[in-house]
């Protein structure tokens, strides 16, 4: 069974930029689609993005312009980064992996605060 | 994005059944058959229930079943548990290559 580990600073700054990194074991990154999904406290989930092994990915049309998410196959890890954050941003954040259309694998998630 | 659309909240006893809707478009529930569920518990992730519209992971009760018609996908919950209450959450892949999530259910036993 694969397992996902989120890893990060649990306060970011406003303005800044929030970084996350997903440690997967248990399995090969290879072959699947790697995502993060957030959630606001209190409020329901939202999809941010993925990456495919091979460095392909898609984002959230809202959050694009924001985003960056990366992927090294040699550590089994893979990374957001989202600029220019608000406090809207504060959120517990999941990796998950799967088959680029079902989340089958979530890791335990982060709380992100950001402050002003 | 625009979420695909679900009920805040869903109830029943014991026992019972209940279904939970979601209403897409043709972007996304209509024309795709990848519409998934997932279940919630309070300050867990979330899991998995349904994928494919109507596919239970090995591991998933059977009492948990989805179908799609439609703009709109449901998931049934038959023979209803205090296990079951919890948030859940559609989703389905949209025309953009992208996934779009429900706004989720709170499901109640009474």
């Amino acid at each position: 069974q694969v397992q996902l580990q989120e890893s990060g600073p649990g306060l970011v700054k406003s303005s800044e930029t929030l970084s996350l990194t997903c440690t997967v074991s248990g399995g090969s990154i290879r072959n699947y689609y790697w995502n993060w999904i957030r959630q606001p406290p209190g409020k329901g989930l939202e999809w941010i993005g993925y990456i495919y092994y091979s460095g392909s990915s898609n984002y959230n049309p809202s959050l694009k312009s924001r985003l960056t998410i990366s992927i090294d196959t040699s550590k089994n890890q893979f990374s957001l980064k989202m600029s220019s954050v608000t406090a809207a941003d504060t959120a517990v954040y999941y990796c998950a992996g799967g088959d680029g259309y079902n989340l089958e694998n979530w890791g335990q998630g982060t709380l992100v605060t950001v402050s002003s | 994005q625009s979420a695909l659309t679900q009920p805040a909240s869903v109830s029943g006893p014991p026992g019972q059944s209940i279904t939970v809707s979601c209403t897409g478009t043709s972007s996304d529930i209509v024309n795709y058959k990848y519409v998934s569920w997932y279940q919630q518990h309070p300050g867990k992730a979330p899991k998995l229930m349904i994928y494919g519209v109507s596919n239970r992971p090995s591991g998933v009760s059977n009492r948990f079943s989805g179908s799609k018609s439609g703009n709109m996908a449901s998931l049934t919950i038959s023979g209803l548990q205090a296990e079951d209450e919890a948030d859940y959450y559609c989703t389905s892949y949209r025309s953009n290559s992208t996934l779009v999530f429900g706004g989720g259910t709170k499901v109640t036993v009474l």
